[in-house]
């Protein structure tokens, strides 16, 4: 599986907008980036995907390099309940094979919130 | 409720204790992962489904562990012989559809299972 690198840890005020990067150097043409973020004593949630273009939903926006080689999810006003650990995924297609369908979390970054 | 639903959200075992831990996906899904999680830990896989099949479990890190989904819905991980080491999070998941990069995967809230 493609790998990705992530900061251990960032802080942000309330408020604020957010700028979470990953790194994925060895990113496939048919790998999706994937966002989740897991809430303290939650399962994982689902955040934000995409493959190339940038992508916007009701909870955050994604930003693409150009070469697909890095991404970052923005929060545009960060509350106190967006504090969690945010991992971006890497995750094929599947349409080839089966097997790679499953979501591989690496250590994320956990994302303090400043009142 | 629509969501993933695993039971029981507490486990305490004694070393030794074969345990079960039920999954309940959203309705319609074709995909059921497991995943196993330590404390400051991101997840690590354990086990795929596809319906009933099950198709990849490479992640399981003993014989101890088995699991089932026999009739393409409610799956259940059992653990035979419970070690200290298998304190752990144990999360569910669930997708759609096959092809499954482009959709979203839904994570129940996961079962606490510590061994004493």
């Amino acid at each position: 599986d493609a790998k990705t690198t992530q900061p251990n840890s960032m802080e942000s005020n309330e408020e604020e907008p957010v700028h979470l990067p990953c790194n994925h150097s060895t990113i496939s043409g048919t790998d999706y980036i994937h966002w989740y973020r897991q809430l303290p004593s939650q399962g994982p949630e689902y955040v934000i995907h995409g493959l190339t273009s940038n992508v916007n939903n009701r909870m955050a926006s994604l930003a693409i390099a150009e070469d697909r080689k890095s991404s970052t999810l923005i929060l545009h006003r960060a509350t106190l309940r967006d504090a969690a650990v945010y991992y971006c995924i890497l995750r094929d297609k599947g349409l080839r094979d089966f097997g790679n369908e499953k979501l591989t979390f690496g250590t994320g970054t956990r994302l303090t919130i400043i009142p | 409720g629509a969501g993933v639903s695993q039971s029981p959200r507490y486990k305490v075992a004694k070393r030794g204790q074969d345990v079960a831990l039920r999954c309940d996906p959203i309705s319609g899904h074709v995909s059921l992962f497991w995943y196993q999680q330590a404390l400051g830990q991101g997840p690590e896989f354990l086990t795929y489904f596809q319906n009933e099949a099950q198709l990849d479990k490479s992640g399981l890190p003993s014989d101890r562990f088995f699991a089932e989904r026999p009739e393409g819905s409610v799956s259940t991980l059992k653990i035979q012989r419970t070690q200290q080491e298998d304190s752990a999070v144990y999360l569910c998941a669930s997708s759609l559809v096959l092809g499954a990069g482009n959709t979203e995967a839904f994570f129940g809230q996961g079962t606490r299972l510590t061994v004493v």
